[in-house]
């Protein structure tokens, strides 16, 4: 089957840790993005990588750092620097060209205390 | 930047139909979107119009976009219990970057 996976579906932190959020899809697109939510909100686009080796910074990117080294995956590390971590993250990804509509993992949410 | 904007809260009776509305500010988007997310989960990509479209139907989904007054809206016929979720509405730009609303909670009631 293929899709979209992220991994843990809960993850717990202390604060002044960083952490790595993962995401893989097997759907051999070329767009991948990060999306924060919190509650009673819309997505916010933290990163997204139009190509492998390739990222660009989106609205919201402070305190985050992405790779791009492989088609397939496009982790997210969420860095001490970020000061309210505690989110709902959601992996998405594209086709890329024209063909905008993105396709969504579970979402992982991490918690910092 | 860029604007989408939705109201927060739908409630309507199961077998009526649901009317979700959006407006949006980017006048170079080129594709708009709507997307479902139940409680919990990811967003599923539910229908997509492209810009010089002002209509698209799919089954029980109907997408009316008035471009001139970027305006965007899903209507659900037939609406069930299990339509019960978070609606977003989405736009791209020609560089792939979508905005997406904060979302309209649908509540169908039986």
């Amino acid at each position: 089957d293929g899709g979209i996976t992220q991994s843990p579906k809960y993850l717990f932190r202390k604060e002044g840790q960083n952490v790595t959020l993962s995401c893989e899809q097997n759907l051999n697109h070329d767009a991948m993005y990060w999306y924060r939510q919190d509650p009673g909100q819309g997505l916010r686009l933290i990163y997204y990588s139009q190509i492998v080796n390739d990222f660009q910074k989106g609205d919201i990117a402070e305190g985050y750092s992405v790779s791009r080294e492989k088609k397939e995956s496009f982790p997210l590390t969420v860095t001490s620097a970020q000061k309210n971590p505690t989110a709902f993250y959601l992996c998405a990804s594209s086709m890329g060209g024209r063909i905008y509509e993105q396709y969504f993992g579970p979402g992982t949410r991490l918690t910092v205390t | 930047g860029e604007d989408v904007e939705q109201s927060l809260f739908l409630s309507v009776r199961e077998g009526d139909s649901s009317v979700i509305n959006c407006t949006y500010t980017d006048s170079s988007s080129t594709y708009l979107y709507w997307y479902k997310q139940e409680p919990g989960a990811g967003l599923q990509l539910l229908t997509y119009i492209f810009s010089n479209m002002d209509m698209k139907q799919d089954q029980r989904l109907t997408v009316l976009l008035n471009k001139k007054d970027k305006h965007l809206s899903l209507r659900i016929a037939d609406t069930q219990t299990g339509d019960s979720a978070i609606y977003f509405c989405a736009e791209s730009d020609n560089a792939g970057k979508s905005t997406f609303g904060d979302g309209t909670t649908l509540t169908v009631k039986p």
